[in-house]
């Protein structure tokens, strides 16, 4: 099972709204709504910023929201903030015999 | 408040073995599928192995079957992953988690220990 595919990179100016991408197959994002996302500043552990595609957990903020379509999922962060520059990843039940997979990992830099 | 603690890192030759512990509080432990989760130096996030409340349903991913065992002791609160013939690949910081909700697996991670460090070197 391969990881699922993220941009390496994806920067913005404070305020502005970022996207980053999360492309599967079938047989992960696109096939169950078991897609998550994390963010992840440096030397910490992850931290749980949406799941089940587009459900928040108490106490993050509402300027994070996922969405999907087709194979392909994505992390909108609106009015962004010098404290969201972090790396990001998302993850997928998948079908195949190592049932959950995560991305590749993104690394968002506020300008 | 919810609390997970790993320990039993360190360094191991190749094939060595190693098992990790992780000590959960703070929570009804026995209601949460409990996962194993790493990371290896300046690399991205892999996901390792889950079990069931119980302890009746175990999955890993590929490149640990048959080398690694994850269990519990809810008695105990506590989550394991017994590591058996490592190799140098499995150097990482291995993390403990919870679902964020009791008795089903949304298949997401919502509280993280701080993590372990395993290497693997001769």
């Amino acid at each position: 099972q391969s990881a699922l595919t993220q941009p390496a990179s994806v920067s913005g100016s404070p305020g502005q709204s970022i996207t980053i991408s999360c492309t599967g197959t079938s047989s992960d994002v696109g096939g169950y709504n078991y897609v998550s996302w994390y963010q992840q500043h440096p030397g910490k552990a992850p931290k749980l910023m949406i799941y089940e595609v587009s459900n928040r957990p108490s106490g993050v903020s509402n300027r994070f929201s996922g969405s999907k379509s087709g194979n392909t999922a994505s992390l909108t962060i609106s009015g962004l903030q010098a404290e969201d520059e972090a790396d990001y990843y998302c993850s997928s039940y998948t079908s195949s015999s190592t049932p959950h997979v995560f991305g590749t990992g993104t690394k968002v830099t506020v300008l | 408040e919810v609390q997970l603690v790993e320990s039993g890192g360190g360094l191991v030759q190749p094939g060595g073995s190693l098992r990790l512990s992780c000590a959960a509080s703070g929570f009804t432990f026995s209601s949460y599928w409990m996962s194993w989760v790493r990371q290896a130096p300046g690399k991205g996030l892999e996901w390792v192995a889950n079990i069931k409340q119980d302890g009746s349903e175990k999955y890993y991913v590929d490149s640990v079957k048959g080398r690694f065992t994850i269990s519990r002791d809810n008695a105990k609160n506590s989550l394991y992953l017994q590591m058996n013939s490592l190799r140098a690949e499995d150097t990482a910081v291995y993390y403990c988690a919870r679902d964020p909700d009791p008795y089903s697996s949304s298949w997401s991670l919502f509280y993280w220990g701080q993590g372990t460090l395993v290497t693997v070197s001769s």
